[in-house]
């Protein structure tokens, strides 16, 4: 079981809707989550973090956290042609532990 | 605030050369910096973990003699490519974390790519 898992996607949404991206983990020590945004060719941008159960509203960004699932997710609501990327999800254990990363969900929002 | 900075943004070089890439942590201190390399269409593939004052540690495959990283201040980590063949090859991104109260987050640079002729 890989320790982060994430569907690949492509995932389309039409403009305007709600994107929603999920990721599931493995390591039931895990106590932090974070959300980064990846441009082609560009390094990853840190969008959300979440480090208790339930919802945190940032903007159009919302992460759900359910840690007895061992799920995570991210919702985009209003979705523009610029939230096309690929979405990376990042549990870590602890402060002092590494961030593994899944292997992303490319979005694309179709105008 | 928490902007990293890494340089070059990209480099050419020959085969069997060194290269050297620095990031730093422009508005806060790190600790801990963190190197990565990406093929294209591929995960981030962390290689080591960089502690300011003391040795790096590395992952698993990585060879440490190759990708020598120093973390010489709370704002400066250097990764070096020695004797780069052409399959070193990617995107090479660091991270530094950020500890803010009872939050601890990593952000990157904007990544170096690196192409061994």
């Amino acid at each position: 079981q890989k320790e982060v898992e994430q569907n690949s996607g492509p995932l389309s949404v039409p403009e305007g809707a709600i994107a929603s991206l999920n990721c599931t983990y493995s390591d039931r020590g895990s106590q932090s989550f974070f959300w980064y945004r990846q441009y082609s060719g560009k390094s990853p941008e840190l969008i959300m973090s979440i480090y208790s159960n339930g919802d945190k509203e940032d903007g159009r960004f919302t992460a759900q956290l359910n840690k007895a699932s061992q799920y995570v997710s991210l919702l985009i609501r209003d979705s523009q042609p610029s939230d096309s990327a690929t979405y990376l999800c990042a549990p870590r254990k602890s402060s002092a532990s590494k961030i593994i990363f899944g292997s992303g969900t490319r979005l694309s929002i179709r105008p | 605030g928490a902007v990293v900075s890494q340089h070059p943004s990209r480099v050419i070089c020959k085969s069997g050369t060194s290269v050297k890439i620095e990031c730093r942590s422009l508005d806060f201190q790190a600790t801990t910096m963190f190197w990565y390399r990406q093929f294209p269409k591929k995960s981030l593939m962390l290689m080591a973990t960089s502690n300011e004052g003391s040795k790096a540690t590395y992952e698993q495959g990585v060879e440490k003699d190759k990708f020598l990283i120093n973390h010489a201040s709370l704002t400066l980590s250097t990764l070096t490519v020695t004797s780069a063949h052409p399959e070193d090859s990617s995107f090479y991104i660091c991270s530094a974390a950020r500890t803010s109260g009872n939050k601890n987050e990593q952000f990157f640079g904007p990544g170096t790519r690196l192409t061994v002729l």
